[in-house]
């Protein structure tokens, strides 16, 4: 089993739907749990991280951590076409020694 | 303020040859880490540097090397390249040697392996 698993994809979506990614990981030591997005060509930029377990929503953007689960999802309200990228999630330990992409997920929102 | 840069963009070498990558971090930024994203794939930790010191190294062969230099910019060297080893070359940047959300990427140097 891969420390960090996430959906392939790709995803195909028409604007203004709602999207949910996720990613589901097996090691208990991780605590912080980051989103990053990535256009073409260009590298991951955070979007979004959590702390331990719960939700955190940076406006159409909102992030969920079920530790209990080993699950976390990213949801993408009113999706737009600036949003197709691929979506990595990643997570860490407390102290930074551990820090584990998943493959990503590739996000085609249509027009 | 610059972001991470990196150079070069793009790098064309032959099975067998060295390759040397380079990356500047945001002013202020202490640590390196070097990650290798092969197409399709998520980015796979090679090494980290904090304060010109290596502070972690991924599953890779000792033909992957690396440093720190005093002003935090740090080189990836490569020897005897395979084909296998195409693949994007990310920096990233970070005040500590935090827990990866304080990281910003650069754009990658990709490597075309021939």
């Amino acid at each position: 089993q891969k420390e960090v698993e996430q959906d392939p994809g790709p995803l195909s979506v028409p604007e203004g739907a709602i999207v949910s990614l996720n990613c589901t990981y097996s090691n208990s030591a991780f605590q912080y749990f980051m989103w990053y997005r990535q256009y073409s060509r260009k590298g991951p930029e955070l979007l979004m991280y959590t702390y331990s377990s719960g939700n955190k929503e940076d406006g159409r953007f909102t992030a969920q951590v079920d530790k209990s689960s080993k699950y976390i999802s990213l949801f993408i309200r009113d999706s737009q076409p600036s949003d197709s990228a691929t979506y990595l999630c990643a997570m860490s330990d407390n102290y930074g020694q551990n820090f584990v992409f998943g493959p990503g997920t590739r996000l085609s929102v249509l027009p | 303020d610059a972001g991470v840069t990196q150079s070069p963009t793009h790098l064309i070498k032959t099975r067998g040859q060295h390759v040397t990558l380079r990356c500047s971090p945001i002013s202020g930024h202490k640590s390196v880490s070097w990650y290798q994203q092969v197409l399709g794939q998520g980015p796979q930790f090679i090494f980290q540097y904090y304060e010109k010191e290596e502070r972690g190294r991924g599953n890779f062969p000792d033909r992957f090397s690396a440093r720190q230099f005093p002003n935090y910019s740090s080189e990836l060297n490569v020897n005897a390249l395979l084909l296998g080893d195409s693949a994007l070359y990310l920096c990233a940047s970070s005040l500590t040697q935090g827990q990866g959300y304080g990281y910003t990427f650069g754009s990658g140097t990709r490597l075309t392996v021939v």
